[in-house]
């Protein structure tokens, strides 16, 4: 079946600074990837849809220059978050597409605490 | 605009319970996919369904079943002789196509006593 690779399952980064979080899908090409983000014992609210060579469209309310989402290849899309801070600490978990055959699929999420 | 609603918030039973997680929906859409996911506190989704806006057979799958009911825009989710495991955070999910953005309900958390 189809599998979505998350990386880092963790991180602790110090406030100001930037954190890259990828997420691959490993046996398939994803045309679409979604990036949602989940507040502690909360539901998962969708940040931006990123299509392969275009620029990401992002939800209403998110910041689009803390949170750059690039989507270089059909098989890599990735999240930085720009001057981390505090605020910022979350589950981060992405999702893909290939909008055929693999349907959608979700990576194993990656939770970012900024001290 | 699309909604779910999960009105159950947590949900405490003793192993063996028989127990059922209520997902109520709005879309104006004619085609549209319902999901419940499971997530375990490690974080990761498990998908456990997905139902299309067209078959409203009801699904079982062990211990599991699912009631789609167009009438009333509930998918509903029971499981069967609960058990431990099944402790976890069960989230209903909307999406307008098979292959689009996902509208998540708020999470019901399901613990299960022994």
């Amino acid at each position: 079946g189809a599998v979505v690779s998350q990386h880092p399952s963790r991180v602790i980064c110090k406030s100001g600074t930037s954190v890259k979080i990828e997420c691959r899908s490993l046996d398939f090409q994803a045309t679409t990837m979604f990036w949602y983000r989940q507040f502690p014992k909360k539901s998962l609210m969708l940040m931006a849809t990123s299509n392969e060579g275009s620029k990401a469209t992002y939800e209403q309310g998110v910041e689009k220059d803390k949170f750059l989402i690039n989507h270089a290849s059909l098989t890599l899309s990735t999240l930085t978050v720009t001057s981390a801070h505090p605020e910022d600490s979350s589950f981060y978990i992405c999702s893909a597409t290939d909008r055929g055959q693999y349907g959608y699929t979700f990576g194993s999420g990656t939770r970012l605490t900024v001290v | 605009a699309q909604k779910v609603t999960q009105a159950q918030t947590e949900i405490s039973v003793v192993e063996k319970e028989d127990v059922t997680l209520d997902c109520v929906y709005e879309t104006r859409d004619t085609t549209y996919y319902l999901f419940w996911y499971k997530q375990p506190p490690s974080g990761e989704l498990v998908f456990l369904i997905r139902r299309n806006s067209f078959d409203e057979q009801n699904e079982i799958s062990g211990r599991y079943s699912w009631n789609f009911q167009k009438s009333t825009s509930s998918f509903n989710f029971t499981i069967t002789a609960s058990q431990v495991v099944d402790s976890a955070v069960y989230f209903c999910a909307l999406s307008e196509s098979n292959f689009n953005k996902f509208y998540f309900g708020s999470g019901t958390k399901l613990n299960v006593k022994p």
